[in-house]
């Protein structure tokens, strides 16, 4: 596609509930990024792929946040036993290859709400 | 640890007028700064990446400009549009946290009176 896409857009989730968020990047895309982002605040970064592989994972807030990206295209973020503390948007981009010099481009993000 | 700060937190002018916003980042070691633009329930668009051996870039009514020595960035908006309405983020890439992750700033959200 012309850039990179995410679904849902919006999701509500009871407390409890797992989540699955997917994320479709930039077609030939090499690194893959998941960022949160609280209302009011700046993203922060979650995770990074090269490929299939999850290369840094050191912002993923716990345990129960697992991400994937099994073929080194598409990639889901899976929130287990969801909190409210995790209600955010949660941002995903890619970047044609890896690298500081290459540009990040932004998907339109997922609204997660947990009630 | 990297940190990005963003001043004012809010900014609210009269079309027709230039303003600046500024960045700041506590570690100089970066491999480049980045300005976004964040339209309410919308993702990030970029609007200027400058390497860190650069000083600035121009994009249009856009110029950004980088010290790295000082640890500091500003955003530099000419003529302002009522569309110019938005919330502007700056993000860093620290050479210490990593090249690839971002290091994000607040925001300054940004409102443009007609």
């Amino acid at each position: 596609g012309a850039g990179v896409s995410q679904s849902p857009r919006y999701k509500v989730a009871k407390r409890g509930q797992d989540v699955a968020l997917r994320c479709d990047p930039i077609s030939g895309h090499v690194s893959l990024f998941w960022y949160q982002q609280a209302l009011g605040q700046g993203p922060e970064f979650l995770t990074y792929f090269q490929n299939e592989a999850q290369l840094d994972k050191s912002g993923l807030p716990s345990d129960r946040f697992f991400a994937e990206r099994p073929e080194g295209s598409v990639s889901t973020l899976k929130i287990q036993r969801t909190q409210q503390e995790d209600s955010a948007v949660y941002l995903c981009a890619s970047s044609f290859r890896a690298g500081g010099d290459y540009e990040q481009y932004f998907g339109p993000g997922t609204r997660l709400t947990v009630t | 640890k990297q940190e990005v700060t963003q001043i004012p937190a809010a900014l609210s002018v009269p079309e027709g007028e230039n303003l600046v916003l500024n960045c700041s980042f506590t570690d100089s070691a970066i491999y480049n700064l980045q300005w976004f633009r964040q339209d309410p329930g919308k993702g990030l668009t970029s609007l200027l990446l400058i390497q860190s051996s650069q000083r600035e870039q121009t994009s249009g009514r856009l110029n950004a400009s980088l010290d790295k020595s000082s640890g500091r960035s500003t955003l530099y908006i000419a003529a302002s549009q009522p569309g110019d309405s938005a919330t502007y983020l700056c993000a860093v890439r620290s050479i210490i946290q990593g090249a690839q992750k971002l290091v994000f700033g607040q925001g300054t959200r940004l409102t443009i009176n007609p």
